[in-house]
C-alpha cells in the first residue's frame, strides 16, 4: 500500500552512528508504530504514537527515540547504533477507531549496524 | 505474560493439501487475535481476525479459547498461498492498537 512510505528502505551504518528512519503516511490515520522484525522473533513493538502528543514506549524501546512531527510523520531514531539493531524495520498505522483497526505496513528499511 | 506462540518456522505442503497453522497464545484477558500475511515483495497485510468470523482467500481460522489456540486452516492449499504468516494478540485494553506477534511460520506450497 503506497499510502505509507519509509525512507531510507537500505541502509548501511558503522557502530557509534545516529541514523533516523522516516515513516510518511497519507491515510489520515492517527496512530502509527515501529516495529522491528527479527529472524525467529516476528515482529517486536519499539514506539508508538496514538496522536502528534501522545508517545508511548513499545516492548524493545531501549536504545530507540522517535518523533511525532505531524499526523502523517513518525520518525524513529538510534542515537547511537549498535550491531545488534540490525534488523528490518517497520512502519504501520491505524485509524483512531478502536485497537481492532486493520494496522496498514510500510515496505520496511532494512538497517545494518557494523 | 502476554504472547504468541507460531512452533512451526517453515511448513511445507503440496498443491491441493489441507494446510494448517498453528498459533496459541497466552493472555489473561478476553482475547483479540489476528492473522496478517506477508507474500514475496508485498508488505505486511492484515488476512483476518477472529472477530469477524470470516474467510478470506478461502482461510479461516477458529478462536479455542480452552486450547488458547487460533489456528489458521485452508482444506486445498494453492502456490500462491506461498508467504510468511504471522499470528498477533491484540495486547492490553482493546483500545491500545498493540499488537504482539508470534514469530511468523513460512507457508511454502508445492506444486
Amino acid at each position: 500500500d503506497a499510502d505509507v512510505t519509509q525512507t531510507p528502505r537500505n541502509r548501511i551504518t558503522k557502530t557509534g552512528k545516529r541514523i533516523m528512519l522516516e515513516c510518511s503516511q497519507t491515510k489520515g490515520h492517527d496512530r502509527m508504530y515501529w516495529y522491528r522484525q527479527d529472524p525467529g522473533l516476528g515482529l517486536r513493538l519499539i514506539y508508538y504514537s496514538f496522536d502528534v502528543k501522545d508517545i508511548n514506549k513499545g516492548e524493545i524501546s531501549d536504545g530507540y527515540s522517535v518523533s511525532r512531527q505531524a499526523q502523517a510523520k513518525f520518525s524513529l531514531s538510534l542515537e547511537s547504533a549498535i550491531p545488534n539493531q540490525t534488523a528490518l524495520y517497520f512502519c504501520a498505522t491505524s485509524a483512531n477507531r478502536g485497537g481492532t483497526d486493520t494496522q496498514y505496513f510500510g515496505p520496511g528499511t532494512r538497517l545494518t549496524v557494523l | 505474560a502476554q504472547r504468541v506462540t507460531q512452533p512451526e518456522k517453515l511448513l511445507s505442503v503440496f498443491k491441493g493439501a489441507p494446510v494448517e497453522l498453528k498459533c496459541n497464545y497466552s493472555y489473561s484477558g478476553s482475547p483479540e487475535l489476528f492473522w496478517y500475511v506477508q507474500y514475496s515483495r508485498q508488505r505486511l497485510q492484515l488476512l483476518l481476525r477472529h472477530i469477524s468470523r470470516e474467510s478470506i482467500k478461502g482461510f479461516t481460522a477458529d478462536l479455542n479459547k480452552g486450547e488458547t489456540s487460533f489456528h489458521l486452516k485452508k482444506p486445498f492449499a494453492q502456490e500462491e498461498d506461498s508467504a510468511m504468516y504471522y499470528c498477533a494478540l491484540l495486547a492490553g485494553s482493546s483500545n491500545t492498537g498493540k499488537l504482539i506477534f508470534g514469530q511468523g511460520t513460512t507457508l511454502q506450497v508445492k506444486p
